[in-house]
């Protein structure tokens, strides 16, 4: 299996919801990734976990959760959003070593919320 | 703070001719350069990279080169199709396990038949 997966594919949430999107790989990959794209701009950097433990997180507003059960999945558990929320969230992967850090990436959730 | 700059913003060529984007970085202690190509509603995809010990990378039609003294990097395209339009992402990132992507603003490239 060579792709990144993402479930679901089309989100619509309203401010008080809670909600969480899904990420999968098995390509053996122990760093994953979050990204925010909002239309006609390029990928946002938001969290970064590297062997299942957080690396980076860029800032991002606590109404955002990441999670990382094991090196396979990761979540991003959402709450309380604000309509600017509304993007399409990508998650990503890499080996995580200095010769093999392609990241790939998956489709993607679009998220809307009203 | 790191940036990425990337120019143009949009490029329109008629099919079978070249393209050149141009990018240029602010971390000097960048080492790792990759392009991602993205279509309309699709993930973005790595096409081509390239690491500071290469001044030069090629794969078929599509090449990187890299000028690590005056910190720019280009992505050429010839004999461009109509399946090449997209958006074209340059970015760049300190090697080390995993890295942290600095993307550049994106070109947006139409290959008119």
């Amino acid at each position: 299996d060579t792709e990144v997966t993402q479930t679901p594919k089309h989100l619509v949430m309203g401010m008080t919801n809670k909600k969480s999107l899904k990420c999968e790989q098995h390509m053996g990959h122990r760093a994953m990734y979050w990204y925010k794209q909002k239309a006609k701009k390029p990928p946002e950097l938001m969290f970064v976990y590297s062997y299942e433990k957080l690396s980076i997180n860029e800032s991002v507003p606590s109404r955002f959760s990441p999670e990382c059960p094991n090196s396979s999945l990761l979540n991003l558990h959402l709450h309380a959003l604000q309509p600017e929320d509304s993007a399409l969230y990508l998650c990503a992967s890499s080996q995580a070593t200095v010769t093999q850090e392609t990241q790939y990436f998956g489709p993607g959730t679009r998220l809307l919320v009203l | 703070g790191e940036n990425v700059e990337q120019h143009p913003s949009t490029l329109s060529v008629q099919e079978g001719d070249s393209a050149v984007i141009k990018c240029t970085y602010s971390d000097s202690a960048s080492n790792y350069f990759p392009w991602y190509k993205q279509e309309l509603g699709k993930r973005p995809q790595l096409i081509i990279d390239i690491r500071s010990n290469v001044g030069e990378k090629k794969d078929q039609r599509i090449a990187v080169t890299l000028n690590k003294t005056a910190k720019h990097f280009s992505l050429h395209i010839t004999e461009t199709q109509p399946e090449d339009s997209a958006v074209y992402f340059c970015a760049a990132a300190r090697s080390g396990g995993y890295n942290k992507l600095i993307f550049g603003a994106g070109t947006r490239l139409a290959v008119h038949p």
